[in-house]
């Protein structure tokens, strides 16, 4: 799988919309964009995945430039319970990895 | 929703001691993960499997084993526990078709070894 890029932290203010950057510029055309998130002594919680076009869920909204060599996390309105770290990562469909890489994520705090 | 259940949260074990931990997931899924986790250095895969009695060795294998016998149960083994295990350990499942299947993970046991 090839390597992401995130920051180490970013804080936000609680019911203020959050946007999570993501660098993946060795992405290949077969590289689905996964985010999970992982709250405090839990195990990691998927959030969203993409392609190409972006993508909406009930937990957040996924931006993947035209390009395909960044992504952005958007959480519409942080809430204390949104306090985490994020993981982006890269699953490669064409070449026959099961393995996806978490790296160190980006740790979000968000203030009341 | 799937559940991923870890056999114990907290385990207190002794060097050298055969150490097992246990992974259940209710969801039939195909595929099942072993990570470790450390302060600074993110999750790392020890063991997957895609099929019960198949496995692969992820990244960082040595001093494990693992046990796929049934297709809901993923066990992994710590032949001869070392502090250097002291971690917290994560067990995932998904189904097959992996690039866009996403991964649960269970709460995780967070192992010391003394």
């Amino acid at each position: 799988d090839a390597k992401t890029t995130q920051p180490n932290s970013m804080e936000s203010n609680e019911e203020e919309p959050v946007h999570l950057p993501c660098n993946h510029s060795t992405i290949s055309g077969t590289d689905y964009i996964h985010w999970y998130r992982q709250l405090p002594s839990q195990g990691p919680e998927y959030v969203i995945h993409g392609l190409t076009s972006n993508v909406n869920n009930r937990m957040a909204s996924l931006a993947i430039a035209e390009d395909r060599k960044s992504s952005t996390l958007i959480l519409h309105r942080a809430t204390l319970r949104d306090a985490a770290v994020y993981y982006c990562i890269l699953r490669d469909v064409g070449g026959g990895s099961y393995i996806p890489t978490f790296g160190r994520g980006t740790s979000l705090i968000v203030h009341p | 929703d799937v559940k991923v259940t870890q056999s114990s949260r907290y385990l207190v074990k002794r060097t050298g001691e055969k150490v097992f931990l246990e992974c259940v997931q209710d969801m039939d899924h195909e595929n099942m993960f072993w990570y470790r986790q450390d302060p600074g250095l993110g999750l790392r895969l020890i063991y997957f499997s895609y099929d019960v009695k198949m496995k692969e060795k992820g990244d960082i294998p040595e001093g494990y084993s693992v046990s796929r016998e049934k297709k809901e149960r993923f066990s992994l083994i710590l032949e001869s526990a070392s502090t250097n295990q002291t971690s917290m350990y994560l067990c995932a499942s998904s189904l097959a078709g992996y690039s866009n299947q996403p991964q649960h993970f269970g709460d995780g046991t967070r192992l010391s070894i003394l």
